[in-house]
């Protein structure tokens, strides 16, 4: 069964520390993509980063990087210099089939303190 | 770009009663969107894939006769909780698919209640 595991349930740090969130998911397949949202208090779902399984170079977007392991189906998340307006639940979603249907792990929650 | 809103943003109704939720792509269109739940402090679960101008596919264990799923246009789809019981009560979110960049894009949610 394909499927996504997000190890870390809760995770609190202070302002300006880094954080990495994990992501490591299941699959038979060759051709797949990952995606990772943001899901603050308010609920709504903010999208981060699309990448397919071709492309294993890493990512930087700012203070958001990804690392993009094919070989340990790892795509981890960190956030360099977190603020408190990071605090929220991120969620890695693979998507392994042409249903376009997202795989959701079940969360992180992150906490940034003050 | 890639906005995505619902309606409504949170309701509260008796038991018995159907509520309908709308959700809408603003600025693309989708042929195909989405129709999730969320519990309190878990993940999201699909509920339906909804593509326009064809019936909803269901996940199992969703029942198609409780929860209407119409796509009547290409920036519309609809949520239709029919005989509403307070185990229905959650918090639903849609999403739309965009065809240009390949990905999901998610409405703000309706907080469902049912007294």
């Amino acid at each position: 069964a394909q499927k996504v595991t997000q190890a870390q349930t809760e995770i609190s740090v202070v302002e300006k520390e880094d954080v990495t969130l994990d992501c490591v998911y299941e699959t038979r397949d060759t051709t797949y993509y990952l995606f990772w949202y943001k899901q603050p208090p308010s609920g709504e779902l903010v999208f981060l980063i699309r990448r397919n399984s071709f492309d294993e170079q890493n990512e930087i977007s700012g203070r958001y990087s990804w690392n993009f392991q094919k070989s340990t189906s790892s795509f981890n998340f960190t956030i360099t210099a977190s603020q408190v307006v990071d605090s929220a639940v991120y969620f890695c979603a693979p998507r392994m089939d042409s249903s376009y249907k997202l795989i959701f792990g079940s969360g992180t929650r992150l906490l940034v303190r003050p | 770009g890639a906005v995505v809103s619902q309606h409504p943003s949170w309701v509260i109704c008796k038991s018995g009663t159907s509520v309908k939720i709308e959700c809408r792509s603003l600025d693309f269109q989708a042929t195909t969107m989405f129709w999730y739940r969320q519990f309190p402090k878990q993940s999201l679960m699909l509920m339906a894939t909804s593509n326009e101008g064809s019936k909803a596919t269901y996940e199992q264990g969703v029942e198609k006769d409780k929860f209407l799923i119409n796509h009547a246009s290409l920036t519309l789809s609809t949520l239709t909780v029919t005989s509403a019981h307070p185990e229905d009560s959650s918090f639903y979110i849609c999403s739309a698919l965009s065809g240009s960049s390949d990905t999901q894009y998610f409405g703000p949610g309706t907080r469902l209640t049912v007294l």
